[in-house]
């Protein structure tokens, strides 16, 4: 019944490395998106992408890239990882045909720790 | 720009004390209200959406009420299994929501 899977619930990378966070969704929803999630600041987005090979900056784009090669698949890539990018991220996927009542079905979250 | 606040931050409750979560925001065109519930290291998970001032949806002992300019969570009798962050969001004329920073209700027996 799985349906946004995010491939890692916990990371631990080093000040500096490049980082890959990958989200797949099976419900042939249009749009993704990548949020962080922080105690106090609430969800806040970073990238999106309503179509393939489509992205959209967010509110908090810098340090922070994607790629969506294909329908079902939404990368979030930290070009050099910094202590400030330890969050929690989460993945959303989203249709038009259905965001109106639904809004948004979410992955697990992975929890990135920069040391 | 859109803003949702979202008071309290954390909610402390004995089991069986109901009590309201608000949820108050200012958005250009609203399509919908939306309420999730997340539970530590997981995702959001959907509860209700809300169209229109005056709109109540309820799911066992939580109760959504939207008005034009907040929305209210009520939780009637709340049981230990009741504690969560519950957020909030709005989504204006595009599909992009915009979510509140939470409340986090704790439910003791």
């Amino acid at each position: 019944d799985v349906k946004v899977t995010q491939s890692s619930r916990y990371l631990v990378k080093r000040t500096g490395e490049k980082v890959f966070l990958e989200c797949v969704q099976d419900m042939d929803h249009e749009n993704m998106f990548w949020y962080r999630q922080d105690p106090g600041l609430g969800l806040r987005l970073i990238y999106f992408s309503y179509d393939v090979k489509m992205k959209e900056k967010g509110d908090i784009p810098e340090g922070y890239s994607v790629s969506r090669e294909k329908k079902e698949r939404f990368s979030l890539i930290l070009e050099s990882a910094s202590t400030n990018q330890t969050s929690m991220y989460l993945c959303a996927s989203s249709s038009p045909r259905t965001d109106r009542t639904y809004g948004y079905t979410f992955g697990s979250g992975t929890r990135l720790t920069v040391v | 720009e859109d803003q949702v606040t979202q008071s309290p931050e954390a909610l402390r409750l004995q089991e069986g004390e109901s009590s309201s979560l608000n949820c108050s925001y200012t958005v250009s065109g609203l399509r919908g209200l939306f309420w999730y519930r997340q539970d530590p290291g997981k995702g959001p998970e959907f509860l209700f959406t809300l169209y229109s001032a005056g709109e109540e949806k309820e799911k066992e002992r939580l109760k959504a009420t939207l008005t034009k300019k907040e929305s209210f969570l009520h939780i009637t009798a709340p049981k230990p299994e009741d504690s969560a962050t519950y957020l909030c969001a709005v989504q204006p004329d595009d599909y992009k929501l915009s979510f509140g920073a939470g409340t986090t209700v704790t439910v003791r027996a």
